[in-house]
């Protein structure tokens, strides 16, 4: 079965700093999709990225990279020198090869970032 | 932003009442998803649509109907809406096989009282 884990609820951090949020997934399958979305208080869910279980590489946008190590089960997201603007709920997400080719997701609990200024 | 509307946006309904919800694209996207968000829970897929007329059950789809009659409309039906069914609803669609990424509507607000 599948499951994603953000063992962090809430962090809080001041403005300028640096934070990384967990994830951790289990699944069966060889061939899956890892994915981050962020919800700011407006209550949207913003894309931020998409990784397949075959590309280890660890990707940098900007202030934001994320590291996926398939040997610990982990995608971690780390910010880089937080802005306010970064305040909101960060979710990491699974998806599996389904035979309908649908992109059925799997999401974790969500982490709570809170960028104090 | 992808072209995805949920209508309504806010819903306020008594228990045992019929309630549905629409999602509508312009994307023309071959797959579209409802999901629950519900605090303590994160998202939970409720149904999905892999074509016109072709949907499936998700994780939480008990007390949940779903019809896609035309490739950019897909409804979300509760037949005799319950509070446990208050909560935050997201339509989603993606394009492609596999890991597709998915696009999410604004959400419907569902209480019910």
């Amino acid at each position: 079965a599948q499951k994603v884990t953000q063992a962090q609820t809430e962090i809080s951090v001041v403005e300028k700093e640096d934070v990384t949020l967990d994830c951790v997934y289990e699944t069966r399958d060889t061939t899956y999709y890892l994915f981050w979305y962020k919800q700011p208080p407006s209550g949207e869910l913003v894309f931020l990225i998409r990784r397949n279980s075959f590309d280890e590489q660890n990707e940098i946008s900007g202030r934001y990279s994320w590291n996926f190590q398939k040997s610990t089960s982990s995608f971690n997201f780390t910010i880089t020198a937080s802005q306010v603007v970064d305040s909101a709920v960060y979710f990491c997400a699974l998806s599996e090869a389904a035979k309908t080719g649908a992109n059925n997701l799997f999401f974790g609990t969500g982490t709570r970032l809170t960028v104090i200024p | 932003d992808a072209g995805i509307t949920q209508s309504p946006r806010h819903k306020v309904t008594e228990t045992g009442t019929p309630v549905t919800l629409r999602c509508h694209q312009t994307e023309n996207h071959r797959y579209m998803y409802w999901y629950r968000q519900d605090p303590g829970h994160g998202l939970r897929l409720i149904h999905y649509s892999y074509g016109v007329k072709d949907t499936d059950k998700g994780e939480v789809s008990d007390g949940y109907s779903v019809s896609r009659s035309k490739t950019e409309d897909f409804l979300l039906t509760l037949e005799s809406a319950t509070s446990s069914q208050t909560s935050v609803y997201f339509c989603a669609i993606s394009e492609g096989t596999g890991g597709g990424t998915a696009f999410f509507g604004q959400g419907t607000r569902l209480t019910v009282v």
